[in-house]
C-alpha cells in the first residue's frame, strides 16, 4: 500500500498564530482527504482537496480558517490559520483511488498532533 | 447527510471469547463499509471492509456482515487475544465520503 507521510509530527503553538501541515505520498492517489481527531473522539471530515482546484468542504469547516492546497497527485496542506485552544486536535490526511482499488478505500496518514496554548 | 451509529462505546471481554460492534446508517445511498482499528497514538488502520452488493466477509478472525434492508453492519472478532485491546471504527462511504461512527474502545483482558 502507499507510504503516507505528514510533517510535522506534533507542535505546540501560540493563539492567533498559523500552522502548515503537510502530507506526501510516495504513488499518485486521485483522492485526498483532511480530517480532524479531537482527544478522545471519531474522526470529522474537514475537507477533501481536489488536485487543480478548490478544495470541497464539510459543514462547519470553512477556507479562511482551513486553507487547503492540492498542487499535484502525491501532496497536499492544510493550514490551521488564527488558531485558538479549540483547535488543538490531531489532524490526519487520507488518501484513496490508487490504482485499480475503489475510490472509497481510505488509507491515513499517521497524523499531526496539535497543541495550542 | 450520513449518519453512523455505533455500539457499544466500550467493551471488555475475556481472551479467547468473541466480541461484537454493531453499526447503523441512515444514506441508503451509502455502499461501502470499512471497519479501522485504532491503537493508542497510532493512525487508524483499514482492517477488513464490506461493499452494499455482499452480506458477509471474513478475513482469518475477523468478519463483517451487512444488512442493507435494516442499514446495519457488524464487525465480528472470534478468539480475542490482548492485541485486539483498540479502539475499532466503523463507517459508511456514499459519494467517495467516509462518515464514521464514535468508536468502541475493545479491552482484552487475559
Amino acid at each position: 500500500s502507499a507510504v503516507i507521510s505528514q510533517k510535522p509530527s506534533r507542535d505546540i503553538c501560540q493563539r492567533g498564530t498559523s500552522l502548515t501541515i503537510q502530507c506526501q505520498v510516495d504513488s499518485q492517489v486521485t483522492m485526498m482527504f483532511w480530517y480532524r481527531q479531537q482527544p478522545g473522539q471519531s474522526l470529522t471530515l474537514i475537507a477533501t482537496a481536489n488536485q487543480g482546484s478548490e478544495a470541497t468542504y464539510e459543514s462547519g469547516f470553512v477556507i479562511d480558517k482551513f486553507p487547503i492546497s492540492r498542487p499535484n497527485l502525491t501532496f497536499s496542506t492544510l493550514t490551521v490559520s488564527n488558531m485558538s485552544p479549540e483547535d488543538s486536535s490531531i489532524y490526519l490526511c487520507s488518501v484513496g483511488g490508487r490504482g485499480t482499488t475503489s475510490t472509497d478505500t481510505q488509507y491515513f496518514g499517521p497524523g499531526t498532533r496539535l497543541t495550542v496554548l | 447527510g450520513e449518519n453512523v451509529e455505533q455500539h457499544p462505546s466500550t467493551l471488555s471481554v475475556q481472551e479467547g471469547d468473541s466480541a461484537v460492534i454493531k453499526c447503523t446508517y441512515s444514506d441508503s445511498a451509502s455502499n461501502y463499509f470499512p471497519w479501522y482499528k485504532q491503537e493508542l497514538g497510532k493512525r487508524p488502520q483499514l482492517i477488513i471492509d464490506i461493499r452494499s452488493n455482499v452480506g458477509e466477509k471474513k478475513d482469518q478472525r475477523i468478519a463483517v456482515t451487512l444488512n442493507k434492508t435494516a442499514k446495519h453492519f457488524s464487525l465480528h472478532i472470534t478468539e480475542t487475544q490482548p492485541e485486539d485491546s483498540a479502539v475499532y471504527f466503523c463507517a459508511a462511504s456514499s459519494w467517495g465520503k467516509l462518515q464514521f461512527g464514535a468508536g468502541t474502545q475493545v479491552v482484552v483482558t487475559p
